[in-house]
């Protein structure tokens, strides 16, 4: 079963407003990983905070993380047609490479 | 910086089969990763390669699938024979993989259909 599994599965907005997305997971982990993906692309890494991190912003993007509660969310201000992609969490735990979870497919209307 | 690459892009085989996925990672990467996706899920790990060394095979479906990565630098993924199920996109990444935090970067992908 995948180790991470993202909420909502699919989510449309318009350009300019905020997007959410959450991960959960079950295990410890080392540290939490997002990926964008394009249609018929790779991923791309977006962002990597660490177990002993909260929160952690670059650009347009904020990452928290609740160790205690096994959770971490993905916040995308003022969103651009641009950022329509899929998104999907990895969780580090050591032991074996990144677990994937099922993504969230954002879709931003212009 | 060269990213990952892959080849083919695409390709269609009939069931039973088989075909073979090449990678080449960014330079100086000593771990490579080969991902399966089906449509609509994440990227499941397949196997991962330190340097030229199986580090984790255990999703790897042994009786049909096979990789190697001679030299330490490109590898190849072998399907044989294929089945309707193996039908997917077959992603390559490859990290540095110094510590314990690190990003992979992943190959555009072989969107490879059985029929």
């Amino acid at each position: 079963s995948q180790q991470g599994e993202e909420d909502p599965q699919a989510l449309s907005i318009q350009e300019g407003e905020n997007a959410t997305m959450n991960c959960s997971y079950k295990t410890s982990i080392n540290n939490l990983q997002w990926y964008r993906q394009n249609s018929g692309r790779g991923l791309v890494h977006l962002i990597l905070i660490r177990s002993n991190e909260r929160e952690k912003h670059s650009g347009r993007l904020r990452v928290t993380l609740d160790t205690s509660k096994k959770s971490s969310s993905l916040l995308i201000t003022a969103s651009r047609a641009a950022d329509t992609a899929s998104y999907f969490c990895a969780t580090d735990t050591g032991r074996r490479a990144l677990t994937f979870g099922s993504g969230t497919r954002l879709q931003v209307q212009p | 910086e060269a990213g990952v690459a892959q080849s083919p892009r695409y390709k269609i085989i009939e069931k039973r089969q088989s075909v073979a996925f090449w990678c080449n990672p960014i330079s100086g990467h000593a771990t490579l990763y080969w991902y399966q996706q089906i449509l609509g899920q994440g990227p499941k790990l397949l196997i991962q390669f330190q340097n030229n060394g199986v580090v984790d095979d255990s999703q790897l479906p042994k009786d049909r699938f096979s990789a190697e990565r001679l030299k330490g630098v490109d590898s190849t993924l072998k399907i044989q024979p294929a089945k309707l199920e193996d039908s997917a996109v077959y992603l390559c990444a490859s990290s540095t993989h110094r510590g314990r935090a690190y990003e992979q970067y992943f190959g555009p992908g072989t969107r490879l259909t059985v029929t």
